[in-house]
């Protein structure tokens, strides 16, 4: 069966610091992978999708990057955190057309 | 530009009843469309998956409807429990690798 982790589940940054946030799925090859990210009360932002090995699509301008080194692994970065930046950012997969999300973390930028 | 719309935003009932949540998509091209749970805190749960060649798909107390040519679902849930108060989120696929496409979500509330 397939699983996806993400880590860590929670994280407190202040602002300007850098992030790094890992995905990983077991037990698939080649998925499409996704982050998203769930401001307080608003619905879900698509911000990067990714259908293979350093291809990356950006959804929103914004200070983060994502990166797919391996073809179960997408990072979601940035150099300078903003307060804005705060929210749930959650991972995904998708395969044949159906989409699984991961457990998402909890990034609060004070 | 596919829209993907849910009506009513927040739903409150009282336990045993039967209820209908809803949702619209504006673009009838769909590949297929699902459904999700998510509690708060907590991420995305997938309920049911309806192919765009199918009209229905049911899973215990859960059935999900699709009519492509009018642009529209419903999640019908069967006898109604506390631990069925959750959002729940609509979202359609255009094509295979596309990227999914979410209503914001209905907000249940089943009072014990």
């Amino acid at each position: 069966s397939q699983t996806i982790h993400q880590w860590p589940a929670t994280l407190v940054q202040p602002v300007g610091s850098p992030l790094s946030l890992e995905c990983t799925v077991e037990g698939t090859s080649n998925p499409n992978l996704y982050w998203y990210r769930q401001a307080a009360g608003r619905g879900l932002q698509l911000l990067f999708y990714s259908v293979g090995i350093g291809q990356i699509s950006s959804e929103v301008p914004q200070n983060l990057s994502a990166s797919r080194p391996q073809d179960r692994q997408f990072i979601l970065s940035s150099k300078k955190l903003l307060l804005s930046d705060s929210g749930f950012y959650l991972c995904a997969w998708s395969w044949e057309g159906e989409q699984y999300f991961g457990p998402g973390t909890r990034l609060t930028v004070t | 530009k596919q829209e993907v719309t849910q009506i009513p935003a927040a739903l409150s009932v009282p336990e045993g009843e039967n209820l209908v949540l809803n949702c619209s998509f504006t673009d009838s091209a769909i590949y297929n469309l699902q459904w999700f749970r998510q509690d708060p805190g907590k991420g995305l749960t997938s309920l049911l998956l309806i192919q765009s060649s199918q009209r229905e798909q049911t899973s215990g107390r859960l059935n999900a409807s699709l009519d492509k040519s009018s642009g529209r679902s419903t999640l019908y849930i069967a006898a109604s429990q506390p631990g069925d108060s959750a959002t729940y989120l609509c979202a359609v696929l255009m094509n295979r690798d596309d990227k999914i496409i979410f209503g914001k979500g209905t907000r249940l509330h089943i009072l014990p």
